[in-house]
């Protein structure tokens, strides 16, 4: 059981590139989560998906897009990465909704210069 | 949206003695309370968590305890070790309404051997 997986766990992109985050959960869980870390301002969430099918808006969305690939899955993409992109990427998931534990991946550093 | 904050954002204790961390939360339709501890370069791991209708829960050496109607939690490491050293979050959820998480701003634990 490896719970939440991450690729790549370190990525490097020039202004204007464009990469895909990958996430996989081996717990059938229904709800999968986006969230970006910055010093000094905790875990803002991006976008969430509560079940497969589904995806919502978080926090902070804007230049990113999700894609809830199947129960397992759930990618976020930037299309045109910017600097203020650079971050530390969590992706968590939980059986049902925000009324669970929620598990995290080991998360992806990503550096946009 | 829920708006959660945490106090204080870094906090040295000698081994041994006590550490409390606190949080305030402005929805007090929130009922979920769960604490994170995050070690270098890893993602989250749920600690501990309490609901809103108990006021206090213990597991050895951590406790949380919540106050519903101040709208604030606790978390309390009692006999802190070295390896309690971490970054600490709290977060607020409001179950069956919303399916986020609102996370603290994290607080910095050094236990001095």
């Amino acid at each position: 059981n490896a719970g939440v997986t991450q690729t790549p766990k370190f990525q490097v992109l020039k202004t204007g590139q464009s990469m895909t985050l990958q996430c996989a959960q081996d717990m059938n869980h229904n709800s999968m989560y986006w969230y970006r870390q910055d010093p000094g301002m905790g875990l803002r969430l991006i976008y969430y998906s509560a079940s497969e099918g589904t995806t919502d808006k978080g926090e902070v969305p804007n230049g990113y897009n999700v894609s809830r690939l199947n129960k397992r899955e759930f990618s976020l993409r930037l299309e045109s990465a910017a600097p203020s992109q650079t971050s530390v990427y969590f992706c968590a998931s939980t059986r049902s909704g925000s009324r669970e534990t929620q598990y995290f991946g080991p998360g992806t550093r990503l550096l946009v210069l | 949206g829920e708006n959660v904050e945490q106090h204080p954002s870094t906090l040295s204790v000698q081994e041994g003695d006590s550490a409390v961390i606190k949080c305030t939360y402005s929805d007090s339709a929130s009922n979920y309370f769960p604490w994170y501890k995050q070690e270098l370069g890893k993602g989250p791991q749920l600690i501990i968590d309490i609901r809103s209708n108990v006021g206090e829960k213990k597991d050895q050496r951590i406790a949380v305890t919540l106050n519903k109607t101040a709208k604030h939690f606790s978390l309390h490491i009692t006999e802190t070790q070295p390896e309690d050293s971490a970054v600490y979050f709290c977060a607020a959820s409001m179950v069956s309404t919303d399916n986020q998480f609102y996370f603290g701003t994290g607080t910095s634990l050094t236990v001095i051997p």
